[in-house]
């Protein structure tokens, strides 16, 4: 059973820009969770989806969004990048109702 | 506010040392969940165990147990006889019941070395 996929795996873009980053679950898991994962604030929680429906969200500003597909594939977007964007962002899936999450390799964002 | 704090920030053993990372929680829900996860070099989180917060049963798994204590809130994670290859980052979290259920809150991982 293939794990989780995450595309792509290093991104380097400049202040101001947009970026979107993808994620492929493990088949037959619906619920999709980002996380990112910086030096100095660690991993911090960004979103949950599960039936295309954001079911819980982190303390991070609006420039920060996400969507979910039918097939549970899910993609995060960031607007306006800024300096402190930088980060190692890590997503997981699980099915629903089970409380472990596995992860998937993570995309390096580098905002210069 | 849920949170989880792994106050050893680095911990460094010779090989074949017994090693015990800390993991001290903070929750003000009944039903609650624990977890360690395992990152090496590579990025990826590696999940080990979950524990259920009525369930104080310890576990052993080869080389690695775990002690939960809910009187301290504590889940300890010890590797016996280290290897050179559990050098990584291991992270502690917690996640809550019902509607939060997947949001995991990490602790800030312990850096641990294993040497030859």
């Amino acid at each position: 059973k293939a794990g989780v996929t995450q595309t792509p795996r290093y991104l380097i873009k400049t202040r101001g820009q947009q970026v979107t980053l993808s994620c492929s679950p493990i088949s037959g898991h619906r619920s999709v969770s980002w996380y990112q994962q910086t030096p100095g604030q660690g991993l911090q929680f960004l979103f949950e989806y599960f039936s295309e429906t954001q079911r819980n969200k982190g303390n991070f500003p609006g420039r920060f969004s996400g969507r979910q597909f039918s097939n549970s594939r899910s993609e995060m977007n960031v607007s306006t990048l800024e300096l402190g964007d930088s980060a190692l962002y890590l997503c997981a899936s699980s099915r629903r109702g089970d409380r472990e999450q596995f992860f998937g390799p993570g995309t390096r964002l580098t905002v210069l | 506010a849920q949170k989880v704090t792994q106050a050893q920030t680095e911990i460094s053993v010779v090989e074949k040392e017994d090693v015990t990372l800390d993991c001290v929680y903070e929750t003000r829900d009944t039903t609650y969940y624990l977890f360690w996860y395992k990152q090496p070099p590579s990025g990826e989180l590696v999940f080990l165990i979950r524990r259920n917060s009525f369930d104080e049963q310890n576990e052993i798994s080869g080389r690695y147990s775990w002690n939960f204590q809910k009187s301290t809130s504590s889940f300890n994670f010890t590797i016996t006889a280290s290897q050179v290859v559990d050098s990584a980052v291991y992270f502690c979290a917690l996640s809550e019941g019902g509607q939060g259920a997947q949001k995991l809150v990490f602790g800030q991982g312990t850096r641990l070395t294993i040497n030859p």
